[in-house]
């Protein structure tokens, strides 16, 4: 089993739309979960990074964290253009210098 | 100069070449790392330089050879490698413990191709 899964698409939706991207994980042991955008020909950029479980928001973008399911979201309101690219989940445990990744979700928002 | 910062961008060679990719970071933190990036995978992390201590992944061939000579700058040097090493081989940098910092940032990867 890996520790990281995640859809990897091909996720297409329209401009405005509510973009729902998940990954589910085995290892209870992880305490840090972050998502990362990654554009065409360019590095991960972190957008959310949480601790535990909750909820984050930062403007259209929110991470949840359920722990008790092993699964974690993005959620982006009001999607643009601009969001296409691939996002990245990630997590690590409280200790060490191993992050766990998921293989990428691709989105594309047309306009 | 901020964040981190990977030259070249991009690299071609042959697989009897030597090459090096060098990576260097602005952010004051005490922990470097090369990742690799293949199409439809999950990134793998080859090496860690964590408070001047090496951690590597023993999956790692040894024609790929890092180096790091201060908390700021990392190498990856780069000997007869093989078709199957093409990859985007991206840098990263974080602060340890991880309670005192956000997690990795990435500088933009060095998009390599070995003929």
């Amino acid at each position: 089993q890996k520790e990281v899964e995640q859809d990897p698409g091909p996720l297409s939706v329209p401009e405005g739309a509510i973009v729902s991207l998940n990954c589910t994980y085995s290892n209870s042991a992880f305490q840090y979960f972050m998502w990362y955008r990654q554009y065409s020909r360019k590095g991960p950029e972190l957008l959310m990074y949480t601790y535990s479980s909750g909820n984050k928001e930062d403007g259209r973008f929110t991470a949840q964290v359920d722990k008790s399911s092993k699964y974690i979201s993005l959620f982006i309101r009001d999607s643009q253009p601009s969001d296409s690219a691939t996002y990245l989940c990630a997590m690590s445990g409280s200790a060490g210098n191993q992050f766990y990744f998921g293989t990428g979700t691709s989105l594309t928002v047309i306009p | 100069e901020t964040g981190v910062t990977q030259t070249p961008r991009h690299l071609v060679m042959g697989m009897t070449n030597k090459k090096s990719l060098k990576c260097e970071q602005h952010l004051g933190h005490n922990a470097m790392y090369w990742y690799k990036q293949s199409a439809k995978k999950p990134l793998e992390l080859m090496f860690v330089y964590s408070l001047e201590e090496r951690v590597e992944n023993n999956s790692v061939p040894s024609r790929f050879s890092p180096e790091c000579p201060n908390s700021s700058h990392l190498f990856l040097h780069l000997h007869t490698l093989q078709p199957e090493d093409s990859a985007l081989y991206l840098c990263a940098s974080s602060q340890v413990p991880r309670d005192r910092g956000p997690p990795l940032h990435f500088g933009n990867g060095t998009r390599l191709t070995v003929t």
